[in-house]
């Protein structure tokens, strides 16, 4: 079975400040990995995805992560946050032997500050 | 228009009351699914269907029941409401079951059991 772990629940940061928000994942079969944003009060929208092929994948938002498969980690990076950015955050993962269900980390709620 | 829309948007009812929430995607998708999200904002699928087959049912009381009309419509039901069945439920749907397809996520239903 796959699990998925954010390490951190809450991340303060100012506006125009690096991010990252950090994300493991434990699987014994090869993964998919996601990453999706909540604004306040809406529903789920994806970020960005690794299904496979570059270990680096950028969202038209700026934002990054890198498929580590020797970390077992999907960390997600913003050189420069917005106030827009302020979110709940959540990693998720896959394998091709789940039926298409995605298995959610905890969330990580960004919240930047001016 | 919305892609994935869930009507009610909130649900405040009482202990032992029977409630319905309704799905429906304009996208075409032929799978959907039921995603519960508690109070620490985690998600965890419930149900998915895949062209009106059930796919899959995680372990939810039988209290809940997932009804798929047709590809383009998910509605649940629940009997008997519990203190504990008070979530945002979200509706989503996908163009596959497989575990590449991005899922688009309704604005979420919020049920209060009181």
């Amino acid at each position: 079975a796959q699990s998925v772990t954010q390490l951190d629940s809450q991340v303060p940061v100012f506006e125009e400040a690096p991010v990252e928000l950090r994300c493991n994942y434990s699987s014994s079969v090869s993964v998919y990995l996601f990453w999706y944003v909540q604004y306040p009060n809406q529903g789920l929208q994806l970020l960005l995805k690794y299904l496979s092929g570059s270990t680096l994948v950028e969202s038209i938002n700026g934002f990054e992560a890198e498929f580590n498969k020797s970390q077992t980690s999907f960390h997600l990076r913003k050189p420069s946050v917005h106030i827009s950015d302020t979110a709940e955050y959540f990693c998720a993962v896959s394998a091709d032997n789940q039926g298409g269900k995605l298995i959610f980390g905890q969330g990580t709620e960004l919240s930047v500050k001016p | 228009d919305t892609a994935v829309s869930q009507t009610p948007k909130y649900l405040v009812t009482q202990m032992g009351n029977d409630k319905s929430i309704k799905c429906e995607q304009n996208l075409g998708h032929d799978t959907m699914y039921w995603y519960k999200q508690d109070s620490k904002k985690f998600l965890k699928i419930m149900f998915s269907y895949n062209n009106k087959e059930l796919i899959i049912n995680e372990t939810v009381p039988n209290r809940f029941s997932p009804k798929s009309p047709d590809k383009a419509h998910l509605n649940l039901h629940i009997n008997s409401l519990e203190l504990g069945d008070s979530a945002v439920y979200f509706c989503a749907s996908s163009w596959t079951s497989g575990i590449t397809g991005e899922l688009f996520f309704g604005e979420g239903s919020r049920l209060t059991v009181l």
